[in-house]
């Protein structure tokens, strides 16, 4: 069964930044697992950030970003808010495009 | 403005099965990749499958753990997406997701197995 792990908490301060990584238990993520990145608030429905790596959807605030680094997908944050506190979901897609999500990274911003 | 809107969750015992609804509008939905994604109380997102639009022959993807009891299917002519889940078990106790293929997210829809 494939796995894909993400921290399971990071604490950054407002103005700073931060990465959050996503690993695949196959190996490299590459281009082909098509990483998407989502943002989930308690009591909310999780909302897409990012798309194939690094495609910003239109309502993406500019400060986050997505990128392949270090054999793993990356979301950067630049310029945190407080209102970035959140659960932070990547997804990868593996064979025929099935999709396996991270267990959830927590980001605290303090 | 694109919405799609679950519905058809409940309280339900195990061996039993459901059909959950989506109703999708503001959108082509006749061109649109639509999947489910579930999260059971207190944890992650789980990705449940994928259909595909007719044009690209329509056809279903599973997750493995899911493969055997969920069917997944459209009504483009409604604007509609089902998911049709058979012998309930207590873990498949989740809030279930209608989404464009990630992109756009309804609220969910509850379904609670218990006996």
């Amino acid at each position: 069964q494939t796995v894909v792990t993400q921290e399971p908490s990071l604490t950054v301060s407002p103005g700073g930044t931060v990465t959050l990584t996503c690993a695949s238990s196959t190996g490299a993520v590459t281009s082909g697992n098509d990483p998407n990145w989502f943002q989930q608030k308690p009591g909310q429905a999780p909302r897409a950030l990012i798309y194939g790596i690094s495609n910003k959807h239109s309502w993406t605030p500019a400060r986050f970003s997505g990128s392949l680094l270090g054999g793993k997908a990356a979301l950067t944050l630049s310029g945190v808010q407080p209102e970035d506190e959140a659960e932070y979901y990547c997804l990868l897609y593996y064979g025929d495009g099935q999709g396996v999500f991270g267990g959830g990274t927590r980001l605290a911003v303090l | 403005e694109v919405q799609v809107v679950e519905s058809g969750g409940g309280l339900l015992k195990p061996g039993g099965s459901l059909r959950l609804s989506c109703a999708a509008s503001g959108f082509t939905f006749t061109n649109s990749w639509m999947a489910w994604v579930r999260q059971a109380p207190g944890k992650g997102l789980e990705w449940i499958g994928r259909i595909k639009s007719k044009t690209h022959g329509g056809t279903a993807l599973y997750a493995a753990p899911v493969k055997d009891r969920f069917i997944i299917s459209r009504d483009d002519s409604k604007e509609m997406l089902y998911l049709q889940v058979n012998s309930l078990k207590t873990e498949d106790t989740a809030l279930y997701y209608c989404t464009t293929d990630l992109s756009h997210w309804g609220q969910g829809t509850m379904v609670t197995v218990s006996s």
